[in-house]
């Protein structure tokens, strides 16, 4: 199994970043798949899960209506789109699977993960 | 929502066991997964559904769940088992929940 990330970077307040995570290794098309967030010195935050056919999406109050995830089965990729990008956000991104295809209840792999910085 | 409650410290001699708990609301009815996080890397799963190994791991790493507190017990201590550990439940909620992380020090 192999989880890695792209698209972190430096961003302004309020601007848009897009991250993906290209998955190898396994049926991709089998699993859920989350993203979680560590921001520096700190611990790990549930931030987007998607079922594997894409049909179900949550997300962690703290980015709801400013994230979409999102995935592509042909291609093996899950993404998160990130807006009204806060100096809160910055953080570590991981991409990882989920046990399951739906109600994923733990995260099995993880990505090494991107770093997206929000500062003026 | 649902809080998870872990020290956010632990010290252990090696060879000895380590205990690192985890408390929460009625834990006990819940599956407790724990994740093991070395500086710079990617956490890893170490336990699942309470005391569930996945592969590779080794088994000096064990869990246990009742009541309000779930437990990660790690035996023969060793100076690579020296990492951050995270205690992770889904809540009914629809949200995927962790603790605060405990920093085990081998000493």
């Amino acid at each position: 199994v192999q989880l890695v990330e792209s698209g972190g970077g430096l961003v302004q307040p309020g601007t848009s970043l897009g991250l993906s995570c290209a998955a190898s290794g396994f049926s991709f098309s089998d699993y859920g798949m989350f993203w979680v967030r560590q921001a520096p010195g700190r611990g790990l935050e549930w931030v987007a899960v998607i079922w594997y056919d894409g049909s179900n999406k949550y997300y962690a109050d703290s980015v709801k209506g400013r994230f979409t995830i999102s995935r592509d089965n042909s291609k093996s990729t899950v993404d998160l789109q990130m807006s009204g990008l806060r100096a809160e956000d910055t953080a570590v991104y991981y991409c990882a699977r989920g046990h399951s295809d739906s109600w994923p209840n733990y995260l099995d792999f993880w990505g090494q993960g991107t770093l997206v910085t929000v500062s003026s | 929502s649902y809080v998870l409650t872990q020290p956010p410290s632990v010290s252990v001699a090696p060879g000895k066991a380590a205990r690192i708990t985890c408390a929460g609301n009625s834990l006990g009815t819940q599956a407790v997964h724990w994740y093991q996080q070395k500086p710079g890397q990617a956490p890893v799963l170490v336990v699942y559904a309470d005391s569930d190994r996945p592969s590779g791991i080794p088994e000096r790493f064990s869990g246990s769940n009742s009541g309000n507190t779930a437990t990660l017990i790690i035996s023969r201590v060793e100076a690579g088992d020296e990492a951050d550990y995270y205690c992770q439940v889904w809540d009914s909620s629809i949200s995927w929940v962790f603790g605060g992380g405990t920093k085990l020090t081998v000493l």
